[in-house]
């Protein structure tokens, strides 16, 4: 299994501001991944991070707004950029092992923002 | 494109009572079928992968091709079984997860 944590748990940001949510793993893993849960909706994945290259984004999430630095096997970090009242949401990191017989996606507990 | 759609937001039943989440998916190859599941105060976790065919804390999960489902189903619900509960779905061979809206389970004592 993997143990992830990320900080800060919470914030209340003020809008056009921006946020670092750092995601710390306690092994070294390939591909780790951030995801957005807006209020009352599912989880989105943002973008996949790899080592050592650029974040891959899914449509509708852009480089500019969510800066994603992958400096090593087992850290993160997620940028929300400029922030509006819009991007209050949970933000989540994971990553994925490979096990024995199957592999598992672990999950971090979640960075709650607010944007005032 | 991958879908996922869980109907019911919100599902209450008694304690004792059978329990299904419904779960229905859109992909157009061979797909990999999840049910997460995240009680209070707890982060995401697995509960269980179609491939594997296991029953995890009674709870156990059929893929349906034929109706593209992926229903989780416990034949005697327990209190501890309230949570929140996502099925999820990534295409073979991919690792990221496509989630549906998730369902909260409350089972009444």
């Amino acid at each position: 299994s993997a143990v992830i944590s990320q900080k800060p748990s919470r914030d209340i940001c003020q809008r056009g501001t921006s946020l670092t949510i750092q995601c710390q793993v306690d092994s070294q893993v390939t591909m780790m991944f951030w995801y957005r849960q807006q209020p009352g909706q599912s989880l989105t994945l943002i973008a996949t991070a790899n080592q050592g290259s650029e974040a891959t984004y899914e449509s509708g999430f852009v480089i500019d707004k969510f800066p994603i630095s992958r400096p090593n096997l087992t850290f993160s970090t997620l940028t929300v950029s400029n922030m509006s009242p819009e991007d209050s949401s949970i933000y989540l990191c994971s990553v994925h092992l490979a096990g024995v017989v199957y592999n598992e996606q672990f999950f971090g507990p979640g960075t709650r923002l607010t944007v005032l | 494109a991958q879908r996922v759609t869980q109907p019911e937001k919100l599902l209450s039943v008694f304690k004792g009572a059978p329990v299904e989440l419904k779960c229905n998916y859109s992909y157009s190859g061979s797909p990999e079928l999840f049910w997460y599941v995240q009680y209070s105060r707890q982060r995401l976790q697995l509960l269980l992968r179609h491939i594997s065919r296991e029953s995890i804390k009674g709870f156990t999960a059929d893929l349906n091709k034929g109706e593209t489902s992926f229903h989780l189903k416990k034949p005697f619900a327990q209190e501890e079984d309230s949570a929140m509960y996502y099925c999820a779905l990534s295409g073979q061979g991919a690792q990221k997860l496509v989630f549906g809206q998730g369902t909260r389970l409350t089972i009444n004592p």
